[in-house]
Formats: C-alpha cells, sequence, structure tokens
C-alpha cells in the first residue's frame, strides 16, 4: 500500500507570491491534516479535512487555507508570502473516524526569500 | 492553550543501552498520546500509542508508560540501535477522538553513541 505523498518536494518563492502545495493520503483514508514544522516552534497542526469539509483550524492566520477532492486529495495554499512561512508542512492521513492514528508523508520544504 | 512538552532537547546513549525519552504535558483532557519518530529528511513516523485509560503500553522494543497523576509521558527503547537515531515527539489528542489535530512537543534528538 502507498504512503501519503506530497508534492513537490522542495520549493523556492519570494516574499508576497503564493504557494500551492499537494497531498495524496493513503487510498481508502479519507481525514488529511496539514501541519507546519519549524525549527522554531515545532510541528504546529494547520487544518484537517474529512469528507471535503474542514473539520478542524488551528492557529494560523486566513493567508494559510486548504481544500479537499472528492478523491481526498488535499492542496494547501499559502498566499502574501513572508519570510517566515519557510518550513517544512508535512501532509498527514488517517482513516475514518475512530482511528486516530497519522500516517505521515515525507513534507514539502517551502524556502521562501 | 495546553501544550506538550519534552523534558531534554538531546540524549546521547550508548548503543544497546536502554534508553528513556520523557514528555510532560498539561491538559488533563487529553485521552489518547502518541510517540513519533522522525528522521532527517523524512516525516514523521508512528511508533506507539497510549489512551488515557491505560498506564502502560508495549510494542516491539517500546515500551510507553502514562502517569496521569503527575501528567508525565515515557517512551522507553530498549537496547538501542544505530538506526533509532532521530528526533522523537510526543503528541496529545485531547479532543476525544477522530483526526482533530495532533499537538506536539518540541521533540528530542536521541544520539546513539557507537
Amino acid at each position: 500500500k502507498a504512503g501519503v505523498t506530497q508534492t513537490p518536494r522542495y520549493l523556492i518563492k519570494t516574499r508576497g507570491q503564493q504557494v500551492t502545495l499537494s497531498c495524496s493520503p493513503i487510498s481508502g483514508h479519507r481525514s488529511v491534516s496539514w501541519y507546519q514544522q519549524t525549527p522554531g516552534q515545532g510541528l504546529q497542526f494547520l487544518f484537517e479535512y474529512f469528507s471535503e469539509t474542514q473539520r478542524n483550524k488551528g492557529n494560523f492566520p486566513g493567508r494559510f487555507s486548504g481544500r479537499q477532492f472528492s478523491n481526498s486529495r488535499s492542496e494547501m495554499n499559502v498566499s502574501t508570502l513572508e519570510l517566515g512561512d519557510s518550513a517544512l508542512y508535512l501532509c498527514a492521513s488517517s482513516r475514518p473516524s475512530g482511528s486516530n492514528e497519522q500516517f505521515f508523508g515525507p513534507g514539502t520544504r517551502l524556502t521562501v526569500l | 492553550g495546553e501544550s506538550v512538552g519534552l523534558h531534554l532537547p538531546t540524549l546521547s546513549v550508548q548503543e544497546g543501552d536502554n534508553s528513556i525519552i520523557n514528555c510532560a504535558y498539561s491538559n488533563s483532557a487529553s485521552d489518547y498520546f502518541i510517540w513519533y519518530k522522525q528522521e532527517s529528511g523524512k516525516g514523521p513516523q508512528f511508533i506507539i500509542d497510549i489512551r488515557s485509560n491505560m498506564d502502560k503500553r508495549q510494542g516491539q522494543r517500546v515500551t510507553v508508560l502514562l502517569n496521569k497523576t503527575v501528567k508525565h509521558l515515557s517512551l522507553q527503547i530498549a537496547a538501542t540501535q544505530p538506526g533509532d537515531s532521530a528526533v522523537y515527539f510526543c503528541a496529545e489528542n485531547g479532543s476525544g477522538g477522530g483526526a482533530d489535530g495532533l499537538t506536539f512537543g518540541k521533540g528530542t534528538h536521541l544520539i546513539i553513541q557507537p
């Protein structure tokens, strides 16, 4: 069974630009969560999608948004990029309700110059 | 808000010894705890989990202990191997079920000395 895949793996953008990251969950998993990982703040929860609906949201500004498609694939978008948005963005998928175990992808390393 | 944290940023152990990584949490309502391992260049990998109605759970070479009285969680790795070198995170989900957003600790970097 293939794991969680994320594309692209690496990305370099400049301040003010926007970026879209993609995540394909494990087949059969309907919940997708996004996390931001930085050396200073560690792993922080961004949001979670289930059945194309945002079910939970962390404490991030509105510049961070996401969506989920009918095939459970998810995208997250960051608009008006800031230097502080440089981070590893991780996607995790989990089985339908009743399971807390999340399976993480390798992440997308975003660098904002 | 509530937070989950780790006591030490770095832990160095001799190969073959047992490792103990500690974690303190503050949300008394947390009912599910997980340990993740993250190797360089990879996403976190699930190691073991435990629910709040348990005190101990064992896996292959790993044991998680939960002390709800002092809100303390620990991960014990038996006979540490070079492949155990990684950053270990504890995480908690206090929402009672589903992937409602894990709260992670800062992580402990486990270094294996030959």
